[in-house]
């Protein structure tokens, strides 16, 4: 149980375009779910907190408007990089916390390698 | 602000041996929460093992246990009878007991399990 999908999986595009990556949580219902980036060899980074049905809060020097984050259900959330250019590519993870109870805060999907020509 | 520093950022150990990787944090809450999390080339994050603060006693799930020094604010994970398959980043963490679930991740230590 627990399982939080994250789409696509690898994603390649062209300077300019922009991405959207979502995150779903399959089995369970989440009110909070968080947006990670990771640089190679690096620790996870959060981006953002979102919560169901309302604005994301993002962390100081993560650009809002850059990165859009939509949380439209207790089992989507959506990151949308917008006109992605060479250095937004990164390795983008999302998680989710589950409603009930739990012995583990995030789980977590399985990340998003996006790659900006 | 809490804070995770993993002072180790590689390790390595002989297969079938014993390793213990070191954590640290800094905090001026009671009551919180330590992990220890794994994350393989694959890259997915894979829980490891979880401490509450208040307990005194040091979780262990199979191989891996935890030394849990509350006072001293450190949080050591220790790996016996290491596999090749443990290979990975391994990712102290911190959360607050009663926060949406936020976690403090340290910078991570890279663990190569040699044969």
């Amino acid at each position: 149980g627990a399982v939080v999908s994250q789409h696509p999986s690898w994603v390649i595009c062209k300077s300019g375009t922009s991405v959207k990556i979502e995150c779903r949580s399959l089995d369970f219902q989440a009110t909070t779910m968080f947006w990670y980036r990771q640089f190679p060899k690096q620790s996870l980074m959060l981006m953002a907190t979102s919560n169901e049905g309302s604005k994301a809060t993002y962390e100081q020097g993560v650009e809002k408007d850059k990165f859009l984050i939509n949380h439209a259900s207790l089992t989507l959330s959506t990151l949308t990089v917008t006109s992605a250019h060479p250095e937004d590519s990164s390795f983008y993870i999302c998680s989710a916390r589950s409603l009930g109870n739990s012995n583990q805060p995030q789980h977590f999907g399985d990340g998003t390698r996006l790659s900006i020509l | 602000a809490q804070t995770v520093t993993q002072s180790q950022p590689e390790m390595s150990v002989q297969e079938a041996e014993t390793v213990t990787l070191s954590c640290t944090y800094d905090t001026s809450e009671s009551n919180y929460y330590l992990f220890w999390y794994k994350q393989p080339p694959s890259r997915q994050m894979i829980l490891v093992i979880r401490q509450e603060a208040y307990k005194q006693q040091n979780a262990t799930e199979n191989r891996f246990s935890v030394n849990f020094q509350k006072a001293a604010k450190s949080f050591s994970l220790k790996i016996s009878d290491s596999q090749l398959g443990d290979t990975a980043m391994y990712f102290c963490a911190f959360m607050k007991q009663g926060s949406q679930g936020n976690l403090i991740f340290g910078k991570g230590t890279k663990l190569s399990v040699k044969p």
